[in-house]
């Protein structure tokens, strides 16, 4: 099964408007990254949260932990078409060098 | 440019007929590892590898192989494709220091064996 798991596995919203995804995971983690890839294209990464973080900030970009729930959130804040993608988490588990384990993404839409 | 390359980025095959993806990065990375994407079941890791000469399978390593010679490539090997093998790859690397782990991903390698 898969570690993390995103939520929801899509998502539509209108320009302007905030985008919020949720990741659960499992096991116990180092780190919890989040990648964006493009139709069809490689994934990219857009951040990375330590264990002993809780919020973290990359341009429009804000990702929680909750160590003790298991999960994060990614919000992408005044959205634009341009962000329309599939976005990951990605846990590393410490277990086999820098191994990472994906969930199955969430499609984001945003229309113009 | 920091990068990962992957060729190729299409391929169409039959099955049985042994193939090879390479994949090349030239960030000086200790760790490389392969992936397959499927609808609706994410990236699933097929082998990594920590440096150069030491290889491990990952969660789907059934009907691959890998070699790590060079610290910069990592060809992933498919002896006798198989329809199930038919998939979009990714090839990634990353340091292994704290501060490093981030993972640089290829374009991926669109795969249909027949």
């Amino acid at each position: 099964s898969q570690q993390g798991e995103e939520d929801p596995q899509a998502l539509s919203i209108q320009e302007g408007e905030n985008a919020t995804m949720n990741c659960s995971y499992k096991t116990s983690i180092n780190n919890l990254q989040w990648y964006r890839q493009n139709s069809g294209r490689g994934l990219v990464h857009l951040i990375l949260i330590r264990s002993n973080e809780r919020e973290k900030h990359s341009g429009r970009l804000r990702v929680t932990l909750d160590t003790s729930k298991k999960s994060s959130s990614l919000l992408i804040t005044a959205s634009r078409a341009a962000d329309t993608a599939s976005y990951f988490c990605a846990t590393d588990a410490g277990a086999a060098g820098n191994k990472l384990t994906f969930g199955g993404g969430t499609r984001v839409l945003v229309k113009p | 440019e920091a990068q990962v390359t992957q060729n190729p980025r299409y391929l169409i095959t039959v099955t049985g007929k042994k193939l090879t993806v390479t994949c090349s990065q030239n960030m000086n990375h200790e760790y490389m590892s392969w992936y397959r994407q499927d609808p609706g079941l994410g990236l699933r890791q097929i082998y990594y590898s920590m440096n150069v000469e030491v290889t491990d399978k990952g969660d789907v390593p059934e009907g691959y192989k890998v070699s790590r010679k060079e610290k910069r490539n990592f060809p992933l090997i498919l002896e006798s494709p198989s329809p199930n093998q038919t998939s979009l790859y990714f090839c990634a690397s990353s340091g292994r220091t704290r501060g490093q782990e981030t993972q640089y991903f290829g374009p991926g390698t669109r795969l249909l064996v027949l």
